[in-house]
């Protein structure tokens, strides 16, 4: 299995731009996980899916940002507007059903808005 | 709610010297504890777990519940093992983890 795949590793873009970030999980893993990457704040779950449902939204910071989830096999995280304060490292991970599966994680990607 | 509390952001240590990386956290159930380690621009990758009781690279943390505590450690610190280094909780029945702030590892020669 290739793991989780992200898409772009990175990005760059100009702040009020739209931008998409792209997770395939897993085959078989049927919960799914943004999370974003700062220095100032480390790993903060943005929002989670069970089998294609979101679950918890909490860490979503503003209306700006989106998530979903079309099918099993892939989930779209985007930002529209972005900013600059959005400028993170972001990572998808995902786990199976089984209570005790670790989180398997992507490479990240890294966004950039200038 | 659940919290992580890594204290210190970065540590340094020498080559051989044993190395000590605190955990601690506040959750009123029973949790399940994590390590992931991440190398330099990698992903994040599962070090070790409290359930597994078992030892990767050398590394070994035990849970204490009377301390509310999980700190990872090393007997002998190797260069290979600079990398910023994460706790984390899973609530019981929960899905999500929830992690600390990360501690970069810095093993000087």
């Amino acid at each position: 299995d290739a793991g989780v795949i992200q898409s772009p590793r990175h990005e760059v873009t100009e702040m009020g731009q739209e931008v998409t970030l792209r997770c395939k999980p897993i085959s078989g893993h049927n919960s799914l996980f943004w999370y974003r990457q700062t220095m100032m704040r480390g790993l903060e779950l943005l929002i989670y899916f069970n089998n294609n449902v979101p679950i918890d939204d909490s860490g979503m910071p503003e209306d700006r940002f989106s998530a979903k989830m079309p099918n099993a096999s892939f989930s779209t995280l985007k930002i529209q507007p972005s900013e600059p304060r959005d400028s993170a490292v972001y990572f998808c991970a995902s786990s199976s059903a089984d209570g005790d599966s670790p989180l398997h994680f992507g490479n990240g990607t890294r966004l950039t808005v200038t | 709610a659940q919290r992580v509390t890594q204290p210190e952001k970065l540590l340094s240590v020498f080559k051989g010297a044993p190395v000590e990386l605190k955990c601690n956290y506040s959750y009123s159930g029973s949790p399940e504890l994590f390590w992931y380690v991440q190398y330099s621009r990698q992903r994040l990758q599962l070090l070790l777990r409290h359930i597994s009781r078992e030892s990767i690279k050398g590394f070994t943390a035990d849970l204490n519940k009377g301390e509310t505590s999980f700190h990872l450690k090393k007997p002998f610190a190797q260069e290979e093992d600079s990398a910023m280094y994460y706790c984390a909780l899973r609530a019981h029945s929960a899905r999500q983890l929830t992690f600390g702030s990360g501690t970069q590892l810095t093993v000087l020669p």
